[in-house]
């Protein structure tokens, strides 16, 4: 079963608001990274974390911000949400140090649409 | 820059056939290719990995072979099942980098 848990999966949201994509995990893993999806497309990296209190940007530019206050939690926010981004949003997890190799766990994503 | 990419972006194939996905890269220095599975409002999940010091690894029902000559991935999978209808990517890691680099991805689809 997944250790990487986002919420929520599905939200429909009017243009302009604000909005905070939840995503958690119980592995204990320093490197969590923010993908955007539009289905069965290609993964775009917006934004990366190696640990606490280190966040960068990724290879999409992305208007959402993100935080890591915590190992377990990092939260992405769009402070003013618009329908260009309208998407999948995936969160993953990696920690190459424990000996399982490179790969990331997907959490199930968060689907947005923006109205 | 340097990125994977797929040859082909779907795939159909009868149930019970074998299938073939085929991945290519270009960065030489790339030392680890993962393939995931991403079935329909899913995460992508992880199927199986290879380092660059091996040419083949085996699962259950699928094997991974790399061939660092012509810069080229496959993933086989076995005697294909209604559920391995799913969009495959395949992903490297830049030797000495943190990150992946994923591919564009490949749908196939059973046809029964």
């Amino acid at each position: 079963e997944a250790d990487i848990y986002q919420t929520p999966r599905y939200l429909v949201i009017g243009t302009g608001k604000k909005i905070t994509l939840e995503c958690s995990q119980t592995m204990g893993h320093d490197k969590m990274y923010w993908y955007q999806q539009d289905p069965g497309m290609e993964l775009h990296l917006i934004h990366y974390s190696y640990g606490v209190n280190s966040t960068e940007k990724g290879d999409l530019s992305s208007e959402s911000t993100v935080s890591r206050i915590r190992t377990e939690h990092f939260p992405l926010t769009l402070e003013s949400a618009r329908p260009s981004h309208t998407s999948q949003y995936l969160c993953a997890s990696s920690d190459p140090g424990t000996g399982g190799g490179y790969g990331y766990t997907f959490g199930s994503g968060t689907r947005l649409t923006v109205v | 820059g340097e990125s994977v990419g797929l040859h082909l972006p779907t795939l159909s194939v009868q149930e019970g056939d074998n299938s073939i996905i085929n991945c290519a890269y270009s960065n030489s220095a790339s030392d680890y290719f993962i393939w995931y599975k991403q079935e329909s409002g899913k995460g992508p999940q992880f199927i199986i990995d290879i380092r660059s010091n091996m040419d083949k690894r085996q699962g259950q029902r699928v094997t991974v072979l790399l061939n660092k000559t012509v810069k080229h991935l496959s993933l086989q999978i076995a005697a294909t099942q209604p559920g391995d209808s799913a969009v495959y990517f395949c992903a490297e890691r830049f030797q000495g980098a943190q990150k992946l680099v994923f591919g564009q991805g490949t749908r196939l689809t059973i046809n029964p």
